[in-house]
């Protein structure tokens, strides 16, 4: 099936700077997720945004979402290494899809 | 909740075995879903349930996968023969509608 797709790829950054995501996809949704996966784990959601919203924060994250565009961003302020993870968007409408993810890796 | 329990947490087979992954989804989802992460394909959709019926299974590679859910607590991925390229890790997932709750996953080594 179809997925989302994710840019950058990889992402490298120093402790301290904030981190930006891309997500585009194909459909129309009724909301979009991202999600955190480190490394040999499972996925845990980290943010849900719905088709009508535009932004949602939530600690260091913020989100937005431009349906015309069929986009989303994450970032992430204040990076930490602990951050460091995989990070995943997924959208939810008729069908489900998940992006192809983005590596992180912030270096303390 | 204890959240979505797969398992087993290993595998390691031999090629031309069966294998059957296992996941108990949470109480009151229902959808889920069963993928696959591999690094040179990422993560993949194989196949998804809603009420228990199976919706989309265009992700099942081949012939050899088969998935069911015979209840809503629980669910079955079956390689039968595998071969060294099903060697992943295999999530399975549940939600109602909303953000997925995934377990730990299965690691499938075969040989």
């Amino acid at each position: 099936s179809q997925q989302g797709e994710e840019d950058p790829q990889a992402l490298s950054i120093q402790e301290g700077e904030n981190a930006t995501m891309n997500c585009s996809y194909k459909t129309s949704i009724n909301n979009l997720q991202w999600y955190r996966q480190n490394s040999g784990r499972g996925l845990v959601h980290l943010i849900l945004i719905r088709s009508n919203e535009r932004e949602k924060h939530s600690g260091r994250l913020r989100v937005t979402l431009d349906t015309s565009k069929k986009s989303s961003s994450l970032l992430i302020t204040a990076s930490r290494a602990a951050d460091t993870a995989s990070y995943f968007c997924a959208t939810e409408g008729n069908q489900f899809y998940f992006g192809t993810g983005t590596s992180l890796t912030v270096i303390p | 909740d204890a959240g979505v329990i797969q398992s087993p947490r290993h595998e390691v087979t031999e090629m031309g075995q069966e294998v059957t992954l296992r996941c108990k989804p949470i109480s009151g989802h229902d959808y889920l879903f069963w993928y696959r992460q591999t690094m040179m394909r990422g993560l993949e959709l194989l196949i998804y349930f809603n009420n228990n019926v199976p919706i989309d299974d265009s992700g099942m590679p081949e012939d050899r996968f088969s998935a069911k859910m015979p209840n809503a607590s629980f669910s079955t991925l079956k390689i039968q023969p595998s071969e060294p390229r099903d060697s992943a890790v295999y999530f399975c997932a549940s939600t109602r509608r909303g953000s997925y709750t995934f377990g730990s996953g299965t690691r499938l080594t075969v040989v």
